[in-house]
C-alpha cells in the first residue's frame, strides 16, 4: 500500500532563503506524486504533480519538486521564500489501482511553513 | 468558471443529530471524492463516487456514514447520530474523465459537534 512521510511538521525559513520541504513515499507501482498547499481555513490547491517523464517538475508560485526513484523522494523547493508562502504543505501519492486514473490520494500529515521576516 | 463548491462552510450539530454535507463538482466533472481532515492530520480518503455509483468506499467508517452522488444534484455526505469525534473538516474533490486528470478541491465544510 502507498504511504507518504513528510519530515518535519513545522519548518521555518527567513524571507528570501531557500525553502526545502521533504517528502518520502512508498509505493509498489510507479507513483503519481503531488504537492498541495493549504492556506488557513481554505481548501487545497495543487502546486505541482509528477506523473511520468521529466523528473523535475515545475509548479505554481516558483515551486518545483524532483522525483528521485532511487531515494523514493519528492522534495519540494523554492529558491527564495516570500511571506505569502506561509501555509501548510501536503505531499501526496495516488493509488493507481484502476489503470492511469488518479483515484484516491494518500496524503502525508503536512508541513507548516513559517516565513521569518 | 466556478470551482468545486461545498456547503455549508461551517456546520454545528449536537451529539445524536444528523449532518448533511453537500458538494457540487466542477462543471463537466463526474467523479467526486470525499476526504476528512482531523486536527493536526493530513487528509484521509473516505469515498470515491461517480454519478449514481460508489466506486471505492474503503475509507468510510462502517456505521453512521453514507455518501451518494445522484444523477441530478450535488453529492451528499451524510453522517447520522454524530459524535464529538466526527468534528473535522470534510473536503470534496472532483475530477473529469481524462486519465491522469487532477483532483480539484473545494473549500471544505467544518463540522463541529457539541
Amino acid at each position: 500500500a502507498q504511504s507518504v512521510t513528510q519530515l518535519g511538521s513545522h519548518v521555518s525559513v527567513s524571507e528570501g532563503a531557500l525553502v526545502l520541504l521533504r517528502c518520502n513515499y512508498s509505493s509498489s507501482v510507479p507513483p503519481y506524486l503531488f504537492w498541495y498547499v493549504q492556506y488557513p481555513n481554505q481548501g487545497l490547491q495543487l502546486l505541482l504533480k509528477y506523473t511520468t517523464g521529466a523528473t523535475l517538475v515545475k509548479g505554481i508560485n516558483g515551486f518545483e519538486a524532483e522525483f528521485k526513484k532511487s531515494e523514493t523522494s519528492f522534495h519540494l523547493t523554492k529558491p527564495s521564500a516570500h511571506m505569502s508562502d506561509a501555509a501548510e504543505y501536503f505531499c501526496a501519492v495516488s493509488d493507481r489501482k484502476r489503470g492511469n486514473r488518479d483515484d484516491k490520494i494518500i496524503f502525508g500529515k503536512g508541513t507548516r511553513l513559517h516565513i521569518l521576516p | 468558471n466556478a470551482g468545486v463548491m461545498q456547503n455549508p462552510r461551517h456546520l454545528v450539530r449536537r451529539r445524536g443529530q444528523e449532518a448533511r454535507l453537500r458538494c457540487s463538482p466542477m462543471k463537466g466533472h463526474s467523479h467526486v471524492y470525499w476526504y476528512r481532515q482531523l486536527p493536526e492530520e493530513g487528509l484521509k480518503f473516505m469515498v470515491y463516487l461517480q454519478k449514481e455509483n460508489i466506486i471505492d468506499e474503503s475509507g468510510m467508517p462502517k456505521e453512521r456514514f453514507s455518501a451518494e452522488f445522484p444523477k441530478e444534484g450535488p453529492s451528499i455526505l451524510r453522517i447520522q447520530q454524530v459524535v464529538r469525534g466526527d468534528s473535522a473538516a470534510y473536503f470534496c474533490a472532483s475530477s473529469g474523465l481524462i486519465s491522469t486528470d487532477t483532483q480539484y478541491f473545494g473549500p471544505g465544510t467544518r463540522l463541529t459537534v457539541l
